[in-house]
C-alpha cells in the first residue's frame, strides 16, 4: 500500500512543494515513479526509478527517497504545475500500486 | 511518435460486458507490457492489470481477478481489455499505458475511454 500526504497542498506560484509517498513495506528504489495528472488528461510520467526525470520534464521536478519513504519536490511552482500527483510502485511484486494522490492547488 | 489510440465511449447495462481496445502506433509492439488503469469520477487512479504480448503473460490486480481479461493481437498491434459483470461502480475512464524499451514505468498513455454503466 502506498500512502500519499498531504491529500491537498495549497500553495502560491513561485513557492516549493514537497509531496510524500510512504510504502507499507520497503520498495526497491528502482521501481518508484511519480505522475502528474491535469483535469481531463491522462497521467503523465514525471519521475521513474525514484529520481530520474522522464523525457521533457523540467528540472524543477525532483524525486528522492529510499526504503519506505519517497518525496517529490517541485521547486518554484509554475501555473501549469497545479494538478494531482500520484506515486506508483511497479516492481515489488507482479502487481502495480498507485498512491491515493496529492492535489496541489492554488492558494 | 508514439501514440496509443483507444476505442470510443461506451454505455453499458449492469451485468453486461465491455471490451475496450488500445492500438499502438509508433512502437515495437512486442517489446512492451501494456497496462490498464481506470479512474472513477472524482477518484484516483487504479491499476487493473497488464499483458506482455511477446511472452503471452497476463497479470491481474486481485480486485479484478476473474472479471477482467486482457488480450493482444500482434498483427494489428492492438491490446484489449474486457470487463464482465459490469456494475454501476465500474463507471470510469479506462486508460491503457506502457513503458518503453528502457523504462518499465508508464511513459505512454492512451487518451482514455469513458465507460458508463447505467440501467
Amino acid at each position: 500500500v502506498l500512502t500519499q500526504s498531504p491529500g491537498t497542498l495549497s500553495l502560491s506560484p513561485g513557492e516549493s512543494a514537497a509531496l510524500s509517498c510512504r510504502a507499507s513495506q520497503s520498495l526497491s528504489h528502482s521501481f518508484l515513479a511519480w505522475y502528474q495528472q491535469r483535469p481531463g488528461q491522462a497521467p503523465r510520467l514525471l519521475i521513474y526509478g525514484t529520481s530520474t526525470r522522464a523525457t521533457g520534464i523540467p528540472d524543477r521536478f525532483s524525486g528522492s527517497g529510499s526504503g519506505t519513504d519517497f518525496t517529490l519536490t517541485i521547486s518554484r511552482l509554475e501555473p501549469e504545475d497545479f494538478a494531482v500527483y500520484y506515486c506508483q510502485q511497479y516492481g515489488n511484486s507482479p502487481a502495480v500500486t498507485f498512491g491515493g494522490g496529492t492535489n496541489v492547488e492554488i492558494k | 511518435q508514439v501514440q496509443l489510440v483507444q476505442s470510443g465511449t461506451e454505455v453499458k447495462k449492469p451485468g453486461s460486458s465491455v471490451k475496450v481496445s488500445c492500438t499502438d502506433f509508433g512502437g515495437t509492439f512486442s517489446s512492451y507490457a501494456f497496462n490498464w488503469v481506470r479512474q472513477a469520477p472524482g477518484q484516483g487512479v487504479e491499476w487493473m492489470g497488464r499483458i506482455s504480448p511477446f511472452l503471452g503473460v497476463t497479470t491481474y490486480a486481485a480486485k479484478f481477478q476473474g472479471r477482467v481479461s486482457l488480450t493482444a493481437d500482434k498483427a494489428t498491434t492492438t491490446v484489449y481489455m474486457e470487463l464482465s459483470g459490469l456494475r454501476s461502480d465500474d463507471t470510469a475512464v479506462y486508460f491503457c499505458a506502457r513503458g518503453t524499451t528502457v523504462i518499465t514505468a508508464l511513459a505512454h498513455w492512451g487518451q482514455g475511454t469513458l465507460v458508463t454503466v447505467s440501467s
